[in-house]
C-alpha cells in the first residue's frame, strides 16, 4: 500500500546525545515536510524539501538537522542542541505544486531522559 | 503574520446532532484551506481543501465553506456519530508557498 512510513514509534533519548527519526514514502511525492506538535497545539514546520538535495527551514529548525538524497526519504536528526526536544513528529509529503493535498505518516514520540 | 485560530478548543453533542466547527485566518491572501482529522496519537488525515478561488467543497457527511474576505472557514458535520471524535484542524497555505499554517484545533466528542 502507498503510504508514508515513520520510525521509530516512541524513542527516548538521553541528554546530549542526537537521535535521527526516519521518514519513507512511497507515494512518488517531490516534497516532503518535517512538522513538530507539542501537546494541545497546532503544527510548526521544522524543515522542508521541494526536491532531492534540496531543502528549506521552516519556523523551528534551531536544533535540527535534515537530509534529504533520495526522493522517497527524508530523515530528521534532533540534535543536543535543541533545548526542549520532547514532542510528536509528524512527516508529510505531497505532490509538486502547493495546491495539492498533503499526507501525514503515523508521527514519532520523542521524549528526554 | 497569519495566525490560525479554531474555536471552540473542545466541543461535546449528543449523537445525531449536526454541527459546526469554526476556523479563522487573519491574513486574507490564502492559497488554500485544508481540514484534517487527527486521532489520539496518530498522523493527521486529510478531509477537504478548498483552493482559495472555491466557496465550499463536499465529502459525505462534510461540507467546508470557505470565505476569504472575511477571513472564515466551517466544516458542517451531519449526523454526527461517535466515530467522528477526534481532534479537527485547519490549515492554510499562503500563495505560492508551501508551507501551511495550522490553527491548535477542536477536540470533538461525540456521546452515544
Amino acid at each position: 500500500d502507498g503510504g508514508i512510513t515513520q520510525s521509530p514509534k516512541y524513542l527516548f533519548r538521553k541528554e546530549g546525545q542526537n537521535v535521527t527519526l526516519s521518514c519513507e514514502q512511497n507515494l512518488n511525492h517531490d516534497a516532503m515536510y518535517w512538522y513538530r506538535q507539542d501537546p494541545g497545539q497546532g503544527l510548526r514546520l521544522i524543515y522542508y524539501s521541494q526536491i532531492v538535495n534540496d531543502f528549506q527551514k521552516g519556523d523551528i529548525a534551531e536544533g535540527y538537522s535534515v537530509s534529504r538524497e533520495k526522493k522517497e526519504s527524508f530523515p530528521l536528526t534532533v540534535t543536543s542542541a535543541q533545548k526542549n526536544p520532547t514532542a510528536f513528529y509528524l512527516c508529510a509529503s505531497s505532490n509538486q505544486g502547493p495546491g495539492n493535498t498533503i499526507y501525514f505518516g503515523e508521527g514519532s514520540w520523542l521524549t528526554v531522559v | 503574520k497569519q495566525e490560525v485560530t479554531q474555536i471552540p478548543a473542545a466541543l461535546s453533542v449528543p449523537e445525531g446532532e449536526n454541527l459546526v466547527l469554526n476556523c479563522s485566518f487573519t491574513d486574507s491572501a490564502i492559497y488554500n484551506l485544508q481540514w484534517f482529522r487527527q486521532d489520539p496519537g496518530k498522523g493527521l488525515t486529510s478531509l477537504l481543501l478548498i483552493q482559495s478561488s472555491q466557496r465550499e467543497q463536499t465529502s459525505g457527511r462534510l461540507n467546508a465553506s470557505l470565505d476569504k474576505s472575511s477571513g472564515r472557514s466551517t466544516l458542517y458535520i451531519a449526523a454526527s456519530q461517535p466515530g467522528d471524535s477526534a481532534t479537527y484542524l485547519c490549515a492554510v497555505r499562503m500563495d505560492s508557498s508551501y508551507k501551511l499554517i495550522f490553527g491548535s484545533g477542536t477536540r470533538l466528542l461525540v456521546r452515544p
